[in-house]
């Protein structure tokens, strides 16, 4: 069936690093814009980054920029987030996504997210 | 703070009709920007309920319906039911900020 589904959460110090896994299946995905967005309790939902097919063009959050890098590997149908000097505020579910449409980017968009991952924990705590 | 305002709350008995609104400004939803919902269940990824203001995916019954004036949008869930008891958020664009925007999200609760 088609779906996202997220790996490599867990427990990390402040300062540490993590990478996150997102494993699609059932549909194109080198056709397709991915997302990473994240949500705390305190924040809500935020939108991380994003990347294209073809990793073109990438969309990285002013908070996560020079710590996180975005990537894929469309032979393997994988997303992935790679966290670096990892902050307490950091600490969220983060969750990959796919717009509707083929070759849209997910924003400014007329279709929003309609496929989502199970989420993955991130906590950052020493 | 969210750049798109949602009531934190709402509540209705079954069978009754509740709206959820969501309030930008002339750099998002007033800037002609799309409104886009998702309904989110405990420990559960949201789910779209609403894309493009007022359209419906496959598969989200009729009760649920989107529309979008000036600089706010809303959602109305008609013949409530216990399982439409759910966290909802609405998500835009922000052309000041470049970036995709969610509310902060209203919890409804079916009395």
């Amino acid at each position: 069936q088609v779906q996202l589904v997220e790996s490599g959460g867990g427990l990390v110090k402040p300062g540490g690093s993590l990478r996150l896994s997102c494993a699609a299946s059932e549909f194109t995905f080198s056709d397709y814009y991915m997302s990473w967005i994240r949500q705390t309790p305190g924040k809500g939902l935020e939108w991380v980054a994003y990347l294209s097919g073809s990793a073109t063009t990438i969309y990285y959050a002013d908070s996560v920029k020079g710590r996180f890098t975005i990537s894929r590997d469309n032979a393997k149908n994988s997303l992935y987030l790679q966290m670096n000097s990892l902050r307490a505020e950091d600490t969220a579910v983060y969750y990959c996504a796919r717009g509707q449409k083929p070759f849209l980017r997910p924003v400014p968009s007329s279709y929003g997210l309609n496929l989502w991952g199970q989420g993955t924990k991130v906590t950052v705590s020493s | 703070q969210s750049v798109l305002t949602q009531p934190p709350s709402v509540s209705g008995a079954p069978g009754q009709r509740v709206t959820i609104s969501c309030t930008g400004s002339s750099s998002n939803i007033g800037a002609g920007l799309d409104v886009h919902w998702y309904l989110q269940l405990p420990g559960t990824a949201p789910k779209l309920l609403i894309y493009g203001n007022s359209n419906r995916p496959s598969g989200v019954p009729d009760r649920f319906s989107g529309s979008k004036s000036g600089t706010s949008a809303s959602l109305a869930i008609t013949g409530l039911q216990a399982e439409d008891e759910a966290d909802y958020y609405c998500q835009s664009y922000d052309t000041r900020l470049s970036v995709g925007v969610f509310g902060g999200g209203t919890k409804l609760t079916v009395l």
